[in-house]
């Protein structure tokens, strides 16, 4: 059965350093994954998500973030954050049908 | 882009009434719609999967007697929480995907309080 792991509950960062958002996944079959944020009271924004293809995926907000098929990884990154950054990511796969599975989510804050 | 409408935004009711929360996709045709519950400061967790023109399918651990879905046309699903509790209270949000390469579009949320 597919999982998702967002190892990082929350990640304390300054304002314009870089983030990077850890997520790994288990899965026996290829998967879909994606990224999405949430802001208070709000559903959910894609931020980027990897079908096939190129292991890098850029999205929205200047995040990308890369699939790692040997250490079942999708990482998301920022080179330099801002306090409108601050957020809860969740990390999502999709495996062989149209389930979206959720990690527990990681909340971004950025300190001026 | 891909837009989903959820109505309403918040919603109080008493307890042993029932609420009903509408989930529209505007400009795409939805084949499957998801209805998550969020507790405060925790993920999404699926409730059931609705296929237009079929019975939802409920994942484990929810009462499919107490929260209904409508899957009545390609752009509308609603979620119906009958006899609410105040342990119901809490975020509901749905999805709607047009395919799974396709993505998944989210509706803002529905903020339920049972008094």
């Amino acid at each position: 059965a597919q999982s998702v792991t967002q190892l990082d509950s929350q990640v304390p960062v300054f304002e314009e350093a870089p983030v990077e958002l850890r997520c790994n996944y288990s899965s026996s079959v290829s998967v879909y994954l994606f990224w999405y944020v949430q802001y208070p009271n709000q559903g959910l924004q894609l931020l980027l998500k990897y079908l096939s293809g190129s292991t890098l995926v850029k999205g929205i907000n200047g995040f990308e973030a890369e699939f790692n098929k040997s250490q079942t990884s999708f990482h998301l990154r920022k080179p330099s954050v801002h306090i409108s950054d601050t957020a809860e990511y969740f990390c999502a796969v999709s495996e062989d049908t149209d389930k979206l599975i959720f990690g527990t989510g990681t909340r971004l804050q950025v300190f001026p | 882009g891909a837009v989903v409408s959820q109505h309403p935004s918040r919603v109080i009711c008493k307890s042993g009434t029932s609420v009903k929360i509408e989930c529209r996709s505007l400009d795409f045709q939805a084949t499957t719609m998801f209805w998550y519950r969020q507790f405060p400061k925790q993920s999404l967790m699926l409730m059931a999967t609705s296929n237009e023109g079929s019975k939802a399918t409920y994942e484990q651990g929810v009462e499919k007697d107490k929260f209904l879905i409508n899957h009545a046309s390609l752009t509308l699903s609603t979620l119906t929480v009958t006899s609410a509790h105040p342990e119901d209270s809490s975020f509901y949000i749905c999805s709607a995907s047009g395919g799974r390469s396709y993505g998944y579009t989210f509706g803002s949320g529905t903020r339920l309080t049972v008094v």
